[in-house]
């Protein structure tokens, strides 16, 4: 159990929905990843947040979004969805230092794997 | 340009063979980190271990070891007596950017390694 928690685990929805897809970091992690990984594929950065900011971008759709709320859980927010949006999202988390260092590996949860139809 | 090159998309080993998995990463920060990561069919990402940039030391850890070489920019994984349980995709991933008060992840499209006993 790596600390971190993503739900749902699995959802099954229609084109042109939305979903949110919800992480919770490891106790104390004050940053938080988002990766895509469509099938057989590697993992696709998304986006970044540390402490509530955004910090980094990714290859990250407009249709999708994400923030970071101040008890530190994010959500990642889908919308219009396409067939091609079927994949597994992965949330991970880090601690960082405050000079903003990396000091761990990070921790991923176990996914939410969305499939549109 | 690829950050980090796993070439090995596959391989398929019989149990009780060694296999080495090669990463090769590009980077111009003197300080970085170096992951590996597991993903078994079941689709968690498992981390294996962490190198910074200044810890050339190889490692071995059981039947695993890990040889970090800066001089040709790389940090191959191998599996000693492979076992069906290793059956699995193997992640490479660079972290760097911590000059500049920010790290980001990259990741490699994996290795998927297939041991049939």
């Amino acid at each position: 159990d790596s600390g971190v928690t993503q739900t749902p685990k699995h959802l099954i929805t229609a084109t042109g929905q939305r979903v949110t897809l919800r992480c919770s970091p490891r106790s104390g992690d004050l940053s938080v990843y988002w990766y895509q990984q469509s099938l057989d594929q590697g993992l696709q950065f998304l986006i970044q947040y540390y402490n509530g900011e955004e910090r980094a971008k990714g290859n990250i759709l407009e249709r999708f979004s994400a923030q970071q709320f101040p008890d530190l859980h994010s959500e990642l927010n889908l919308s219009s969805l396409e067939l091609g949006d079927s994949a597994l999202y992965f949330c991970a988390s880090s601690y960082l230092g405050t000079s903003g260092s990396l000091v761990g590996e990070l921790f991923f949860g176990e996914g939410s794997r969305l499939t549109v139809l | 340009a690829q950050k980090v090159t796993q070439a090995q998309t596959e391989i398929s080993v019989v149990e009780k063979e060694d296999v080495t998995l090669d990463c090769v990463y590009e980077t111009r920060d003197t300080t970085y980190y170096l992951f590996w990561y597991k993903q078994p069919p079941s689709g968690e990402l498992v981390f294996l271990i962490r190198r910074n940039s200044f810890d050339e030391q190889n490692e071995i850890s059981g039947r695993y070891s890990w040889n970090f070489q800066k001089s040709t920019s790389s940090f191959n994984f191998t599996i000693t007596a492979s076992q069906v349980v290793d059956s699995a995709v193997y992640f490479c991933a660079l972290s760097e950017g911590f000059l500049y008060n920010f790290n980001k992840f990259y990741f490699g499209s994996g290795t998927k390694l297939n041991v049939k006993p």
